[in-house]
């Protein structure tokens, strides 16, 4: 069975704060893809990044980042220089390869950004 | 090119009564899959269909019934139903060709209210 954590339910920042939203996964699969998607008040699930098991290479993409680590199964995402527009609530998911259309979603962490 | 559509977006119905929502998935899509979102438990995968054929399934009751048709387009239906159906059904979509690690795609959602 998998399992996604997000531990931190809700994080509150400044404008221009930087924010870190951590992802902790629990998979036997030796083959998985990780996603972060945000979900602004509008409802949508928005994709943000798709990774699989075995490219650990960090990646940046404008203000945000995220940190890949196998060996202590974390997938975590960091916005740098944090904007209102920012805030929403930010899923983790997990999908092995043998589970087709099966994400396994976090319960998510609210970002509030305040000017 | 157009994103993924759903419909209604908006719907109350009473208890007992029976729902279906649709989806038309991005263009070339070729699997669509179904989540139910609620406050008490997050995002749950409900199935996930391709070539018009169930690939996976969740956990939910037998109420729960989806289709796909020829052209990808998919309707899910909920029969009898109960006060706690009431959520956010999201569909999402993926061109498949990467098999499960294929990114999907949201639309919008219907909320579903039940009373």
């Amino acid at each position: 069975a998998q399992k996604v954590t997000q531990a931190q339910t809700e994080i509150s920042v400044v404008e221009k704060e930087d924010v870190t939203l951590d992802c902790v996964y629990e998979t036997r699969d030796t083959t998985y893809y990780l996603f972060w998607y945000k979900q602004p008040p509008s409802g949508e699930l928005v994709f943000l990044i798709r990774r699989n098991s075995f490219d650990e290479q960090n990646e940046i993409s404008g203000r945000y980042s995220w940190n890949f680590q196998k060996s202590t199964s974390s997938f975590n995402f960091t916005i740098t220089a944090s904007q209102v527009v920012d805030s929403a609530v930010y899923f983790c998911a997990l999908v092995p390869t043998d589970s087709w259309g099966k994400l396994q979603f976090g319960a998510g962490t609210q970002v509030v950004v305040t000017p | 090119k157009a994103g993924v559509t759903q419909t209604p977006r908006y719907l109350i119905k009473t208890r007992g009564q029976q729902v279906t929502l649709s989806c038309s998935p991005i263009s070339g899509h070729r699997s669509v899959s179904w989540y139910q979102q609620t406050p008490g438990q997050g995002l749950q995968f409900l199935f996930e269909y391709f070539s018009e054929t169930q690939r996976n399934k969740g956990n939910f009751p037998g109420r729960f019934s989806g289709r796909q048709f020829s052209n990808s387009r998919s309707e899910m239906n909920v029969s009898t139903l109960e006060l706690g159906d009431s959520a956010l059904y999201l569909c999402a979509s993926s061109l498949d060709g990467q098999g499960a690690g294929d990114t999907q795609y949201f639309g919008p959602g219907t909320r579903l209210t039940v009373l």
